[in-house]
């Protein structure tokens, strides 16, 4: 079964500083891999997918992840934080069962932004 | 505009009544989703479907039922509403490719008191 650990239940940045949020998978087959980000009392938003394109993969808001599959991981990255960025973010992988994609979630990382 | 709505957003109830939480989208999409989220912690998977008259039990066990009469809405329904039912609710779709994103409502946040 495939399964997802994000390492850091919170992480606290400075504004302007690097955000790095880390994402291990376990899957036995080339995986799909996903970010989503959760605002206070909102669902969930697609940041960027990886789907065995490129490696590197470019999302909204300035967000990118690199597909590591020597290292099974695919952390998620922003150079320069912003206030806004303050959030859940969760990382999933996908998991096609009889034709319905199911989502395999992390436990997600809470995002602080300090001023 | 293509979305996906729930409603309602927040609920309050009283053990042992009957509840109907709500959610439609616009976008066509084939497969519909229900997840299970406790405070600061992961989604869980309760309910999907691939299309109209398809119902499928999810990894996380859920004494709530689901119907997909119509391909726009998925409602979720507990028949007796427990405490230990209180959590928030999501729901999402997805287009019929292999690989598809998933599109999430606001979610409904249920207490029952």
């Amino acid at each position: 079964a495939q399964s997802v650990t994000q390492l850091g239940s919170h992480v606290s940045v400075s504004e302007g500083a690097l955000v790095l949020l880390r994402c291990n998978y376990s899957s036995s087959v080339p995986p799909y891999l996903f970010w989503y980000v959760q605002y206070p009392n909102q669902g969930l938003q697609l940041l960027l997918k990886y789907t065995s394109a490129a490696t590197l993969v470019k999302g909204i808001n300035g967000f990118e992840a690199e597909f590591k599959k020597s290292e099974t991981s695919f952390h998620l990255t922003k150079p320069s934080a912003h206030m806004s960025d303050a959030a859940e973010y969760f990382c999933a992988v996908s998991d096609n069962i009889q034709g319905a994609q199911k989502l395999v979630f992390g436990q997600g990382t809470r995002l602080t932004i300090n001023p | 505009e293509a979305d996906i709505y729930q409603t309602p957003r927040y609920l309050v109830i009283g053990t042992g009544k009957k509840i109907t939480l709500e959610c439609s989208q616009t976008m066509g999409h084939d497969k519909m989703y229900w997840y299970q989220q406790d405070p600061g912690m992961e989604l869980h998977l309760i309910h999907y479907s691939y299309g109209v008259n398809s119902t499928e039990k999810g990894d996380l066990s859920s004494e709530s039922t689901v119907s997909r009469i119509r391909t726009e809405h998925f409602p979720l329904t507990l028949e007796s509403a427990r405490p230990s039912h209180t959590s928030q609710y999501l729901c999402a779709s997805s287009a019929g490719l292999a690989v598809s994103e998933q599109f999430f409502g606001p979610g409904t946040r249920l207490t029952v008191l």
